[in-house]
């Protein structure tokens, strides 16, 4: 089955830096790659997402990056904020499966 | 339209009573996953519906956990002689992927609690 790690499991960073989760996915067949927020005491929440037919995707503050031959996706938020503190989820999925990463927990120091 | 809802959104129950959890997806939407989140962890997938076709239960960690979904509409998660390590938030998402999983929209989750 498919196998999805998630590095770092936790990462400070100061406000107005950027921060990088990456994400290695094990299964050739995953096409589809969303990035979930959760913040705390609530549900997670879709971010952003990439298909395996497109490299990048960037919205705002958050882009997401996609090597399909080295199966790794990397998540950017560039001038960060103390309301993007929350755990990160990604997760890589394809034909009736989806599994997720352990998580990464932001912390944005003001 | 309405999100996904979840009922009750708390509950506590004594070990080794029974106990049922329901999942109102998105109208329209196929499929179905639940999931199990343990205090500071990650999503522990647990079983997953698609339309009429048979559900994916390689997720249940053990036979006391069953789940029902009748069509495209409500689903329900029983757990049997509940344990206290059966404490955690579940959590229901459903996707509007036929065959291919696609974004899954959550619930906000039932917190149970077992003493």
């Amino acid at each position: 089955g498919e196998n999805v790690e998630q590095h770092p499991s936790t990462l400070s960073v100061q406000e107005g830096d950027s921060a990088v989760i990456k994400c290695t996915y094990s299964d050739s067949a995953s096409n589809y790659f969303p990035w979930y927020k959760q913040e705390l005491g609530k549900r997670p929440q879709l971010i952003i997402d990439i298909r395996s037919n497109v490299g990048e995707k960037k919205d705002q503050r958050i882009a997401v990056t996609l090597n399909k031959t080295a199966k790794h996706f990397s998540l950017h938020i560039t001038e960060t904020q103390p309301e993007d503190s929350a755990v990160y989820f990604c997760a890589a999925s394809g034909y009736q499966k989806v599994t997720f990463g352990t998580g990464t927990k932001l912390q944005v120091i003001p | 339209g309405a999100g996904v809802s979840q009922s009750p959104s708390n509950k506590v129950t004594e070990k080794g009573k029974d106990v049922e959890l329901r999942c109102d997806p998105i109208s329209g939407h196929t499929a179905l996953y639940w999931y199990r989140q343990r205090l500071g962890q990650g999503l522990e997938f647990l079983i997953y519906f698609q339309g009429n076709s048979a559900p994916d239960k390689s997720g249940l960690p053990s036979d006391r956990f069953s789940a029902e979904r009748t069509g495209e509409s409500v689903s329900t998660l029983t757990i049997q002689r509940t344990q206290q390590e059966d404490s955690a938030v579940y959590l229901c998402a459903s996707s509007s992927g036929l065959v291919f999983v696609d974004t899954q929209y959550f619930g906000p989750g039932t917190r149970l609690t077992v003493l």
